[in-house]
């Protein structure tokens, strides 16, 4: 079946922008995560949705970054002012019921450059 | 808190060498380990988990087993192939956490023919 995916996959804005990534996860998993990769920090976590809504938000860096999940199926992750440090590679997860024992599924992220 | 401390790469062997990429974490509760794994140019797959102690995780012929008594969950491989090179990251997940995987560094493997 169908994976995780996420659009855009490169995204380049100037900095000072908002962004908005996307992410479909596995049809019928209802947790949903966010994370960062980048060179400096390695794979930090962002975000996770337990159907649309967001019982843990402890790895948002800073107000600027926000996130929804809609249908308990799409979310977006959006960046508001952009700034340099902000460029990494946004990876979407998902998994059945956000057990600790699920596995979570990657998508391919979107590369985020901030000019 | 909770960490991941994986060994620091890169690890380069010829082919059909054995493999072992050490794992160790912390954690206040009984976590869930994984090793996941990035072939150059794609997203991070699961390679294999073990979910309590003492299980044994498998997959194309890597191995991990989760030691308790000594939090760790190390990597090993018989004989590696030039496929096998990759970025590898140790992870963990724990419900009293919240279930957002923790990750180590990732070790690069470099395998030469």
């Amino acid at each position: 079946g169908a994976g995780v995916s996420q659009s855009p996959s490169n995204k380049v804005t100037e900095k000072g922008k908002d962004v908005e990534l996307r992410c479909d996860p596995i049809s019928g998993h209802t947790a949903l995560y966010w994370y960062r990769q980048s060179l400096g920090q390695g794979l930090e976590f962002l975000i996770y949705f337990q159907g649309n809504s967001a019982p843990d938000k402890s790895g948002l860096p800073s107000d600027r970054f926000s996130a929804e999940r809609t249908g308990g199926s799409v979310s977006t992750l959006t960046i508001q002012r952009t700034q340099q440090e902000d460029s990494a590679v946004y990876l979407c997860a998902s998994s059945l019921g956000g057990l600790s024992t699920d596995t979570q599924y990657f998508g391919p992220g979107t590369r985020l450059t901030v000019l | 808190g909770n960490s991941v401390t994986q060994m620091e790469g890169p690890v380069t062997l010829s082919e059909e060498a054995f493999l072992t990429i050490n794992c160790t974490y912390t954690a206040t509760g009984y976590p869930s380990l994984f090793w996941y794994v990035q072939y150059p140019g794609e997203g991070l797959q699961l390679l294999l988990k073990a979910t309590k102690a003492d299980d044994k995780g498998s997959n194309k012929g890597f191995e991990a087993t989760y030691r308790k008594e000594t939090t760790s969950f190390h990597l090993e491989k018989g004989s590696v192939q030039v496929s096998d090179s990759a970025v590898y990251f140790c992870a963990l997940s724990e419900w009293q956490a919240g279930t957002a995987l923790i990750f180590g560094k990732g070790t690069t493997l470099s395998v030469s023919s």
